[in-house]
């Protein structure tokens, strides 16, 4: 079935450092990859979306790029703050339709200032 | 952005009895799902409901559990008889229609004892 998987589980890092969590998937067809946060006690929040090739998603300094040809959509920030410290989820949704969400495991990103 | 509410936060019950957990979607939010997330964990799919009826439902679904939202009141995950499996945080999530994203609540937090 379809998947998501994160590399990284736990990432620490320095305020202003750059942040990378990769995301792979495996799906048929042309899934739309989500990524979403999560702070602690709230449920998950919408960071961006993207649902084609190259298409980039974005928001808040984070961004993404689909790749089908790696089928990856890693999350980047060229500086994050303290108040980035959250997990972040990578998910797959199945285009268009009212399919549920796959979530990969998350990422625990931890920034000191 | 669009807020869905759960209530309760948290509930605390005996291993065998009755459970509601209670969401409110967003106003004009067409389909809604339930997510069951273990300590630790990442987010799976439980259901989505659409026009009244189960769409979609996972392994975790077991027969225990129920789902129905009576003229468009709460949207409620009822688990009768509970088992100690069952505590994890359930998330509930709604979207407006199939090209729309899925926005979740802060979860209900059940322990069965």
């Amino acid at each position: 079935g379809d998947s998501v998987t994160q590399t990284e589980g736990q990432v620490a890092l320095s305020e202003e450092d750059f942040l990378t969590i990769h995301c792979n998937y495996s799906a048929s067809g042309y899934p739309a990859l989500f990524w979403y946060v999560q702070y602690p006690g709230e449920g998950p929040q919408f960071l961006f979306r993207a649902s084609r090739d190259k298409e980039k998603g974005s928001s808040r300094g984070f961004e993404a790029t689909y790749d089908k040809g790696t089928t990856s959509f890693h999350l980047r920030k060229a500086s994050v703050q303290e108040s980035d410290s959250a997990v972040y989820y990578c998910a797959l949704g199945e285009g268009q339709g009212g399919r549920a969400l796959i979530f990969g495991t998350g990422t625990t990103v931890s920034v000191s200032p | 952005g669009p807020k869905v509410l759960q209530i309760p936060s948290h509930q605390i019950i005996d291993m065998g009895q009755m459970v509601t957990l209670n969401c409110d979607p967003v106003s004009n939010h067409l389909y809604f799902y339930w997510y069951k997330q273990i300590l630790g964990q990442q987010m799976e799919f439980l259901v989505n409901f659409y026009n009244g009826k189960v769409m979609e439902k996972s392994k975790l679904f077991k027969d225990q559990f129920s789902v129905e939202r009576p003229d468009g009141s709460y949207f409620t995950l009822k688990i009768q008889p509970t088992a100690l499996e069952d505590s994890a945080v359930y998330f509930c999530a709604s979207r407006r229609d199939r090209a729309d994203t899925q926005y979740f609540g802060p979860g209900t937090r059940l322990l069965v004892l």
